[in-house]
This record gives C-alpha cells, sequence and structure tokens, in this order.
C-alpha cells in the first residue's frame, strides 16, 4: 500500500526564520515520483517540485530547498528566510501510474503560518 | 483562459438537489481528475480520465457521476447527497505520462466549494 505522512498539522514561526515541513513515505514500487504542493487561501494548489526515485541530488529553487533520501523514506521541504506570503497549507504526494493516468496519494498536509 | 477552471465556486445544494460541476482545462492535456477535500482528511481521489476513458473509480457512491466529453472538459453531476459530502472538489489535468516519457504534474484547478443542506 502506499501511504504519505506529514506529522506536522501546524507549524507557526517568525518571519525571516527557516522552517522544514517533513514528509515520509510508503511505497513497494521501485519507480515512483514524488511531489510537493502548496495551497494558498484561495483553493487551488500550485506545483512546487517534482522528484524521481532514481534521483536522490538535494534541489534549490530561491528559498525552497528539498531533501530525498531514499534511505529513510523521506521527502522533506526547507523555506529560507520565510516570508508571510508562504503561509498556506503545503502537502506531499506520491505518485504512481494506473491503466496510463497518474495516481497521487497526498499526505495530510502541513499548515504553515508566517507571522510578520 | 488559461491553466484549470471550475464552476460554479461555491455551490449550496439540498440533499434531493441535482447539480453539476464543470471543470475545463486549457493546457492540452489529456487526463483529468476529480479529487475531493474534506476538513481534516487528505486529499481523496475520486476518478480519473484519460484520453477520455474513465481509468479509476475510486469507491466513490454513486450519487456522484463524472463525465468527460472530451479532453477538455470534466463533469461531475450530483444528486440525492448527503451532509458528509460537503466538502472542495478539486479538478486537476496532466499530460498523459507514456507521451512525455515520466511522471507529470497535475494541475490543479481553484476548487468548487459543496455545502450540502
Amino acid at each position: 500500500a502506499q501511504k504519505v505522512t506529514q506529522a506536522q498539522t501546524e507549524i507557526s514561526v517568525v518571519e525571516k526564520e527557516d522552517v522544514t515541513l517533513d514528509c515520509v513515505y510508503e511505497t513497494r514500487d521501485t519507480t515512483y515520483y514524488l511531489f510537493w504542493y502548496k495551497q494558498p487561501p484561495s483553493g487551488e494548489l500550485v506545483f512546487l517540485i517534482r522528484r524521481n526515485s532514481f534521483d536522490e541530488q538535494n534541489e534549490i529553487s530561491g528559498r525552497y530547498s528539498w531533501n530525498f533520501q531514499k534511505s529513510t523514506s523521506s521527502f522533506n521541504f526547507t523555506i529560507t528566510a520565510s516570508q508571510v506570503v508562504d503561509s498556506a497549507v503545503y502537502f506531499c504526494a506520491l505518485s504512481r501510474i494506473i491503466q496510463g493516468a497518474q495516481k497521487l496519494v497526498f499526505g495530510q498536509g502541513t499548515r504553515l503560518t508566517i507571522n510578520p | 483562459e488559461t491553466g484549470v477552471t471550475q464552476t460554479p465556486r461555491h455551490l449550496v445544494m439540498g440533499m434531493t438537489n441535482k447539480k453539476s460541476l464543470k471543470c475545463e482545462q486549457h493546457l492540452g492535456h489529456n487526463a483529468m481528475y476529480w479529487y475531493k477535500q474534506s476538513a481534516k482528511k487528505p486529499l481523496e481521489l475520486m476518478f480519473v480520465y484519460n484520453f477520455k476513458e474513465q481509468t479509476e473509480n475510486n469507491s466513490v457512491p454513486s450519487r456522484f457521476s463524472p463525465e468527460c466529453p472530451n479532453s477538455s472538459h470534466l463533469f461531475l453531476h450530483l444528486h440525492t447527497l448527503q451532509p458528509e459530502d460537503s466538502a472542495l472538489y478539486l479538478c486537476a489535468s496532466s499530460q498523459d505520462p507514456g507521451l512525455a516519457g515520466g511522471y507529470n504534474e497535475q494541475f490543479f484547478g481553484p476548487g468548487t466549494r459543496l455545502t450540502v443542506l
């Protein structure tokens, strides 16, 4: 069975602090993809990053960075120098292909609040 | 219009009503999805359509009936819903991963906030 666990339900930090959102996944597939999405108050999920199971290189995009550790089945997300606009619910997701279409299994989400 | 659009954005209906949610994608994708997002629960995949064919029905009750007339449009027909069906219903689309040789991210619409009285 596939499962994604985001143990942190809510995180609240002061602006400019660094914050890490944890994601742990379970899968028996050898090929899979991991995603992070951001859901601002407007409701739509915004794609942030995709990482495949064969690429364990960490990635940095501006203030965002991702740490993929296959040995611990984790795909953590760090925001450096957080800003109020980063406030949102963040979802980690695991993907597999079923009959040609992509099936995403989401974690519970972490509600991040950045206080001024 | 660009991206994925959903109408209506908000819907209040009684348990005996029949209504439909509409999703349209302007991205040239060929896979479309319906998700349900309830409070304090993970997003739940409901239906998947790939090239207009339904490839996934995730044990969804028959009071939810999807329709995909073409690769750009997806509907969710609702009838005799229950109050526990109140949720945010999200539509998404993606490029068929087979054509691109990998897994492609899904692009989401803003959702329809449904309240069943």
